[in-house]
């Protein structure tokens, strides 16, 4: 099992900042196969980013990604009133096919 | 405007059976592959199951192997998820989501907990 492991648990920045979350496999992933999701408080996940640095629909371009191997990170350029959220990577590839990383909350 | 809504979430005691459904609308339901994914409240996300377009070959996460059963109706436009044998650690809100053109989840329903307690 590819385990992903992110950090920090949570960052704790204020609204203009830069926020840059990691994201570590335990193996090497395909670049193609990492992805990137949100999720606000009461809501449901959302896509974010996909195959490790291509935003998804209707995403702002303050969000990026990038990374190979097994070192992936997400960066928020300045943090906007609706960034605070919790933000999870994913991968696929192997038994379990999917696995996530256990969040990392961006907070205020 | 991609929608997926689940329902047949509720409480159900431990060793009883649950089917969850997901109505899907706005796309072409019968060329997407679906997954069920859930999350423990207040905790991480995890896949649980995913069906191809044509309902063969579904694939489980190890943890609800030979207890959940995933299915489709193409002509419904509906995903299922059949849960039997439940257990206490089965609690949680099940999202229904789309498979995007590559490995990643481009759609989520909202979530219909469920919850297995005696």
């Amino acid at each position: 099992e590819i385990v992903l492991t992110q950090s920090p648990g949570t960052l704790s920045l204020s609204p203009g900042e830069r926020a840059t979350l990691s994201c570590r496999a335990s193996q090497s992933v395909t670049s193609s196969n990492l992805a990137w999701y949100q999720q606000k408080p009461g809501q449901a996940p959302s896509l974010l980013i996909y195959e490790t640095s291509n935003r998804a629909t209707g995403i702002p371009d303050r969000f990026s990604g990038s990374g190979s191997g097994t070192d992936f990170t997400l960066t928020i350029s300045r943090l906007e009133p609706e960034d605070f959220a919790v933000y999870y990577c994913q991968q696929y590839g192997g038994s379990p096919e999917w696995t996530f990383g256990q969040g990392t909350k961006v907070e205020i | 405007e991609v929608q997926l809504v689940e329902s047949g979430g509720g409480l159900v005691q431990p060793g009883g059976s649950l089917r969850l459904s997901c109505a899907a609308s706005g796309f072409i339901f019968s060329s997407h592959w679906m997954l069920w994914v859930r999350q423990v409240p207040g905790k991480g996300l995890v896949w649980v199951s995913r069906i191809n377009t044509d309902g063969r070959n579904p694939m489980y996460a190890e943890s609800v192997k030979g207890r959940f059963t995933i299915s489709r109706d193409n002509a419904k436009n509906t995903l299922y998820l059949q849960m039997n044998s439940l257990r206490v650690e089965d609690t949680a809100v099940y999202y229904c989501t789309r498979g995007g053109p590559g490995w990643y989840f481009d759609n989520w329903g909202q979530g219909t907990l469920v919850t297995v307690s005696s």
